[in-house]
């Protein structure tokens, strides 16, 4: 059974800064790996998907890197700021299933 | 367009009442899920239809009944249902299930059950 973990669960760091998210899988065999974003009481954004066979993909100040051997994933955020405060959930899609990690709390301070 | 619309936005209902939720898409995507989200925890599947039909179901309570009219429609029945079953319902969809396509979710409905 395919379990995903984020880690931290929560950070709050002040504005510009840059960071990362962190996502691991315990299976290997998947077909993505998508990052969502989620606000209070609102649905999931879509941020990125690399596929099983990428290594990175790049959207604006968003970078999300994959390594399926070790099973971990990395969402980048350079010069953080407010507006990127929320909630950032990894997900790995099995041959059905999309299966979500806990999710990331972000808070960027002014 | 990449939207999934989903009505109502807020659902307040009684136990004893019955009541739908409403997804649509027009991406031409072929695959289409239901999720549940509690609090301050990550989305958990409930069914998935491939091509209208129902191809997943997660052990989810009968009082939910899900439907697919056509490839752009799905609806969740409710009926009988428990308080703690009051949640955020997330619709979804997907160019087809197996693959690695974007799967773009909806803004979801909140339900209260009293």
């Amino acid at each position: 059974k395919q379990e995903v973990t984020q880690i931290p669960a929560a950070l709050s760091v002040p504005e510009g800064e840059n960071l990362v998210l962190n996502c691991s899988f315990t299976d290997s065999a998947i077909y993505n790996l998508q990052w969502f974003r989620q606000d209070p009481g609102k649905g999931l954004t879509s941020l990125l998907l690399i596929q099983s066979s990428q290594r990175e993909q790049t959207s604006g100040r968003l970078n999300a890197s994959l390594d399926k051997s070790s099973g971990r994933s990395t969402l980048y955020i350079a010069a953080s700021q407010p507006g990127d405060s929320a909630t950032y959930l990894c997900a790995v899609k099995g041959a059905q299933k999309l299966v979500f990690g806990q999710g990331t709390r972000l808070t960027i301070n002014p | 367009d990449t939207e999934v619309t989903q009505t109502p936005k807020h659902l307040v209902m009684g136990m004893t009442n019955k009541k739908s939720l409403k997804c649509e898409q027009h991406m031409g995507h072929r695959a289409m899920y239901w999720y549940k989200q509690k609090a301050k925890k990550p989305p958990e599947l409930m069914f998935v239809y491939s091509y209208e039909k129902l191809s997943i179901n997660e052990s989810v309570p009968s009082r939910f009944s899900p439907e697919c009219p056509n490839s752009s429609l799905l609806n969740l029945h409710l009926h009988a249902l428990q308080p703690e079953d009051s949640a955020l319902y997330l619709c979804a969809s997907s160019q087809d299930p197996s693959g690695g396509n974007t799967i773009y979710f909806g803004e979801g409905s909140w339900l209260t059950v009293v």
